[in-house]
């Protein structure tokens, strides 16, 4: 069966500080990779999408970057975190061959506090 | 205009009653699906249900079920003999066949089981 991982589950950043959060899916291959932020009370912001190694698509322009380094692992990155950036982060697959059903299977989420 | 509304920010329901959860979608697509998922206190997403638009029947999965009325674009979720585990936020979302690997997410509907 297919299971998604994210770490770290909660991090407490400085302003001005970087980020790396990690995404890693298992037991499925090619898969779309999405990431989406939350803030709190509120519904899902799409960042990122993946199709494929290396292919990006970033949704809203923002200081995030995303990277696909390898099929199953999908990486979300700042240089220099804003106070905006605090949220909960919500990684996400669904598998190329499921067309316009395209459900979408979220990992378990990593709380970013910046402060 | 909002792609997906949901119109009730809380809802509270009796244990072992029915509860139903409202979610009204604007597109233009005859190609789209319609989803939604659940979010407990400790912030992962868990699919539900799926509901394509070419579908007659109303999709089931178990105690849940959506009341998908086209015409009326509305894909309420149903859920009977709630439990107090049912207490959750609750997400509709709307895949379009236009929008890529695009989801969208209503801002979502807080459920509260009472004993």
């Amino acid at each position: 069966s297919q299971t998604i991982h994210q770490w770290p589950a909660t991090l407490v950043q400085p302003v001005g500080s970087p980020l790396s959060l990690e995404c890693t899916v298992e037991g499925t291959s090619n898969p779309n990779l999405y990431w989406y932020r939350q803030a709190a009370g509120r519904g899902l912001q799409l960042l990122f999408y993946s199709v494929g190694i290396g292919q990006i698509s970033s949704e809203v322009p923002q200081n995030l970057s995303a990277s696909r380094p390898q099929d199953r692992q999908f990486i979300l990155s700042s240089k220099k975190l804003l106070l905006s950036d605090s949220g909960f982060y919500l990684c996400a697959w669904s598998s190329q061959a499921s067309g316009n059903t395209d459900t979408q299977y979220f990992g378990p989420g990593t709380r970013l506090t910046v402060l | 205009a909002q792609k997906i509304t949901q119109t009730q920010p809380g809802m509270f329901v009796q244990e072992k009653e029915a509860v139903t959860l409202d979610c009204t979608y604007d597109t233009s697509d005859q190609s789209y699906g319609l989803f939604w998922y659940k979010q407990p206190s400790s912030g992962e997403m868990i699919f539900l249900i799926y509901q394509g638009s070419y579908d007659e029947q109303n999709a089931t999965e178990g105690r849940y079920s959506l009341n998908f009325q086209k015409a009326r674009k509305s894909a309420n979720l149903v859920i009977s003999a709630s439990q107090l585990g049912d207490s959750a936020m609750y997400f509709c979302a709307m895949r379009e066949s236009t929008g890529g690997f695009k989801t969208i997410f209503g801002a979502g509907t807080r459920l509260f089981v009472k004993a």
